[in-house]
């Protein structure tokens, strides 16, 4: 049974830090690894998707690289500012159009 | 724009009431589609898979007639909570994969508060 894990489960930092979120999955068996970012009492926003031939994707100050072999992903934000403060889950997928498998999240506040 | 639409985004009834949730994937077909259900501060857990024209397929400890799942087209999933009591209060999520790699794309959520 897949496991996702996110260290740290929070993280304050003070604007302008450069920051890395963690998250590992037991089973290295996975199709795609999904970065998604959720404001408290919303849905979720797609922020990156990592297919697993792939090491890295990049958007804006966002980049996540994925290590398969490890079980490991991280989140890179570059510059933080106050409205990236929110919760980050990554999730995994083992097949195409399969169920995904999510981390308990890091929730991130960016302080002014 | 939204590929999946999820509503209400809000609910709060009086215990005993059955509430309905609607997704709709927009501008694709879902063969598939999954249910979430995400407790306060905590992650999104798997409650069933939706699959047109079949039976939902539920995790393990997920009531099947509380929470019933029909899947009539391509294109819409319902998940009714029957006879909702406080403790089905939750943020539920649905979501409707793409094949081909893409994003999976999850609908806004619908809160659900029972008093």
């Amino acid at each position: 049974k897949q496991e996702v894990t996110q260290i740290p489960a929070a993280l304050s930092v003070p604007e302008g830090e450069n920051l890395v979120l963690n998250c590992s999955f037991t089973d290295s068996a996975i199709y795609n690894l999904q970065w998604f970012r959720q404001d408290p009492g919303k849905g979720l926003t797609s922020l990156l998707l990592i297919q697993s031939s792939q090491r890295e994707q990049t958007s804006g100050r966002l980049n996540a690289s994925l290590d398969k072999s490890s079980g490991r992903s991280t989140l890179y934000i570059a510059a933080s500012q106050p409205g990236d403060s929110a919760t980050y889950l990554c999730a995994v997928r083992r097949t195409n159009a399969g169920k995904s498998t999510f981390g308990d999240g890091t929730t991130l506040t960016v302080k002014p | 724009g939204a590929v999946v639409s999820q509503h209400p985004s809000r609910v709060i009834c009086k215990s005993g009431t059955s509430v309905k949730i609607e997704c709709r994937s927009l501008d694709f077909q879902a063969t598939t589609m999954f249910w979430y259900r995400q407790f306060p501060k905590k992650s999104l857990m798997l409650m069933a898979t939706s699959n047109e024209g079949s039976k939902a397929t539920y995790e393990q400890g997920v009531e099947k007639d509380k929470f019933l799942i029909n899947h009539a087209s391509l294109t819409l999933s319902t998940l009714t909570v029957t006879s909702a009591h406080p403790e089905d209060s939750s943020f539920y999520i649905c979501s409707a994969p793409q094949e081909n790699g893409q994003p999976q794309h999850f609908g806004d959520g619908t809160r659900l508060s029972i008093l």
